[in-house]
């Protein structure tokens, strides 16, 4: 089964600053999908960022970065110039197949003015 | 209005009742799943569908039932609902890989 491990469970970043949120899994599929989800207070889940296991250059997505190390099994995500509209918790997850995906505990991320 | 819906958005029930929770997705997508949220676990699948009438279960499935005549529509029946049910429940629809998620439907179970 895939696990996925988010060990921060709070993060504060200064405004216009960058913030790395770290994320790491294990699966022993060879491939598979990584995923960032985006949850506000107002709680809707928002896709943010994909990568394929097979991708060879890391996902970008606006302010959105995926820093994929694939022989560490760690996919952390970057936001850089963080704004006001960042503070959410955000979930790490991996997916194999169409359907069987699974998220970590999530990280809630404070941008203080 | 085109997308994913659930409804209600909230429910109270009480504990050996049965509860319906609906999801309707407008854009014909395959998939559809269902999750629910506790606090310090992030999001655990229950039951997923490839198509209509295909179904199968996911990391948490005991205590529900799902169906899919439709392709648009995927509800989640508790059948006798108990207070470790309380949860928000999220369904998502998925073509390939993104998966798209309702807006949640928070359940209290007495």
């Amino acid at each position: 089964a895939q696990k996925i491990t988010q060990t921060q469970p709070g993060m504060f970043v200064q405004e216009k600053e960058a913030v790395t949120l770290d994320c790491t899994y294990d699966t022993s599929d060879p491939s598979y999908g990584l995923f960032w989800y985006k949850q506000p207070s107002s709680g809707e889940m928002i896709f943010l960022i994909y990568q394929g296991s097979y991708d060879q250059q890391n996902a970008t997505e606006g302010r959105y970065s995926l820093n994929f190390q694939k022989a560490r099994k760690s996919a952390n995500l970057v936001i850089s110039a963080s704004q006001l509209g960042d503070s959410a918790m955000y979930f790490c997850a991996t997916q194999k197949g169409n359907n069987d995906m699974r998220f970590g505990a999530g990280t809630r991320l404070t941008v203080k003015p | 209005d085109a997308g994913i819906t659930q409804s209600p958005r909230y429910k109270i029930t009480e504990t050996g009742r049965q509860v319906t929770l609906m999801c309707h997705q407008t854009w014909s997508h395959s998939y559809m799943f269902w999750y629910r949220q506790d606090l310090g676990h992030g999001l655990r699948l229950i039951y997923y569908s490839a198509a209509a009438d295909i179904t199968d279960k996911g990391e948490v499935p005991d205590g529900y039932v799902v169906s899919r005549s439709k392709t648009e529509n995927f509800p989640l029946t508790l059948e006798s609902a108990t207070r470790s049910q309380t949860s928000v429940y999220f369904c998502a629809s998925s073509e390939s890989k993104e998966q798209y998620f309702g807006p949640g439907t928070r359940l209290t179970v007495t």
